[in-house]
C-alpha cells in the first residue's frame, strides 16, 4: 500500500538552481498539499490543490510554484533555490472536499539542502 | 499570525502516567481538529480527530477533548508508553469549502521508562 509517494528523498542544490519535487497518491483523493517542516515552526502549508485543476496559496507560498498534473500527481517547483528553502518537504493528500471531516495522509518527506 | 498554537515545545512523562498535550487556535471558523504523531525521518501519521459538534473523542489510550468556547483542545495519552515518544502536531481545518489543514508547531513528548 503505497499511499503518498514523493521523490526525491534527499537533494542538495546550489543557490539559484531549480528543481521539482514530485508527489503521487494512489488513494483516489481529491485534495493534495505541500508542507514544509522547519525547527520550531511546525508544519507550514506552502500550496494546496482542493481538486484536480485548482491550486491555491497556503501560508508560505513565496519562492514556490505548483502543478496539479492530474488527480494523482502534485508537483512543487523551486525556480531559484535560496538557503532559506532548506527544509523537509512533505506532500499530503485527503479525501472528499466539503465533507464532514477527513484525514490527511502524508508522504515520508523530502530533505532539501540549499548551499 | 499563528492560527494554531502549541505552546509547550517539549514534555517529559514517566511511563504509565498520563501525557497531556495542549493546542490553542484563534480562528473560530475551524470545525475539525486532528492530532498527528511524527517519528524522526518519517512522515506524520494520523492519531485521532474530533469534530466541533463533539467535545470528546476516544480511541484506545488516546482521548481528545475540545473546548470551543476557549478555542482549546488537548490530547490525553493514558497510560503513556516509551513508544509514544515522538513529536505531536495538532491541526485544524474548515470543512465547508476547500480543505486547508493548518498545523501547530508541535510538542516533543518523551516517555521515560
Amino acid at each position: 500500500n503505497a499511499g503518498v509517494t514523493q521523490t526525491p528523498k534527499f537533494q542538495v542544490l546550489k543557490t539559484g538552481q531549480s528543481m521539482t519535487l514530485q508527489c503521487a497518491q494512489d488513494m483516489n483523493h481529491n485534495s493534495m498539499y505541500w508542507y514544509r517542516q522547519d525547527p520550531g515552526m511546525g508544519l507550514r502549508l506552502i500550496y494546496y490543490s482542493a481538486s484536480e485543476g485548482t491550486t491555491d496559496k497556503g501560508e508560505v507560498p513565496n519562492g514556490y510554484n505548483v502543478s496539479r498534473l492530474n488527480k494523482r500527481e502534485f508537483s512543487l517547483r523551486l525556480e531559484s533555490a535560496a538557503p532559506s528553502q532548506t527544509s523537509v518537504y512533505f506532500c499530503a493528500s485527503s479525501g472528499l472536499t466539503g465533507s464532514s471531516g477527513n484525514t490527511i495522509y502524508f508522504g515520508e518527506g523530502s530533505w532539501l539542502t540549499v548551499v | 499570525d499563528q492560527q494554531v498554537k502549541q505552546n509547550s515545545p517539549s514534555l517529559s512523562v514517566q511511563e504509565g502516567r498520563i501525557s497531556i498535550l495542549n493546542c490553542d487556535y484563534t480562528n473560530s471558523m475551524f470545525d475539525y481538529f486532528l492530532w498527528y504523531k511524527k517519528y524522526p525521518a518519517e512522515g506524520p501519521t494520523f492519531l485521532i480527530s474530533i469534530s466541533s459538534i463533539k467535545d470528546k473523542n476516544e480511541d484506545g489510550r488516546f482521548t481528545v477533548f475540545l473546548n470551543k468556547s476557549a478555542k482549546h483542545l488537548s490530547l490525553h495519552i493514558v497510560p503513556s508508553q516509551p513508544g509514544d515518544s515522538a513529536v505531536y502536531f495538532c491541526a485544524a481545518s474548515v470543512t465547508s469549502g476547500t480543505y486547508k489543514y493548518i498545523f501547530g508547531t508541535g510538542t516533543r513528548l518523551k516517555v521515560l521508562a
